[in-house]
């Protein structure tokens, strides 16, 4: 079956960086879009950005625009977050989720991992 | 962009139907069939329940239904259960390759 799992979270202090990774299993990873998305605790889901299936297409919230990068490996089948110069703001669960449809872009969020708890305080 | 608006709870009691409101823009909800609908149980990660406004996953009970008129979409859960009891969140693509999500709306089985 599907599974998703993140990794990397931590405490940072502001300005700090971190990376995020998530180890897809179970699917044909090279053919699906995946996504960040975030949830600071006790409030709403944020989306963050967004990969392509072959990674030519990269796509960002504002919030975090120049600031995170997204990548992949589809020979290791992981999906990455670069976070750099973080702010308090950004203290979330951070998940990953596939795309509904292969090869298709910005449709829904099919499967989810559990997330990775990113806090950023001095 | 603004965060879809939902309301913070709904109730109803076992086997009643239940109905959870979303409101957007023309900019995202109204001028996309991209609605989605997300359960979330506490501590667990959300879960995709109805996507394209009216279509669900395998899997997903058809007691669960979206539908969209508007700027507003909707979703319905229908013969309610205990274990429908969690915060359901909707997303609609909004442009420019991006995604806003609702408040959130905690459904209560009483």
């Amino acid at each position: 079956q599907v599974q998703l799992v993140e990794s990397g979270g931590g405490v940072v202090q502001p300005g700090e960086s971190l990376r995020l990774s998530c180890a897809a299993s179970g699917f044909a990873f090279s053919d699906f879009g995946v996504h960040w998305l975030r949830q600071s605790p006790g409030k709403g889901l944020e989306w963050v950005a967004f990969i392509r299936y072959d990674g030519r297409n990269k796509d960002y919230a504002d919030s975090v625009k120049g600031r995170f990068t997204i990548s992949r490996d589809n020979s290791k089948n992981t999906l990455y977050l670069q976070m750099n110069n973080l702010k308090a703001e950004d203290s979330a669960v951070y998940y990953c989720a596939k795309e509904g449809v292969p090869y298709y872009s910005h449709y829904h969020f099919d499967d989810w991992g559990q997330g990775t708890l990113v806090t950023v305080s001095s | 962009q603004s965060a879809l608006t939902q309301p913070a709870s709904v109730s109803g009691s076992p086997g009643q139907s239940i109905t959870i409101s979303c409101t957007g823009t023309s900019n995202d909800i109204g001028n996309y069939n991209l609605v989605s609908w997300y359960q979330q149980h506490p501590g667990k990660a959300p879960k995709v329940m109805v996507y394209e406004v009216t279509r669900r996953p395998s899997g997903v009970s058809d007691r669960f239904s979206g539908s969209k008129s508007g700027n507003t979409a909707s979703l319905t859960i229908s013969g309610l259960q205990a274990e429908d009891e969690a915060v359901y969140y909707c997303c609609s693509y909004a442009g420019s390759n991006s995604h806003v999500f609702g408040t959130g709306t905690k459904v209560t089985v009483l």
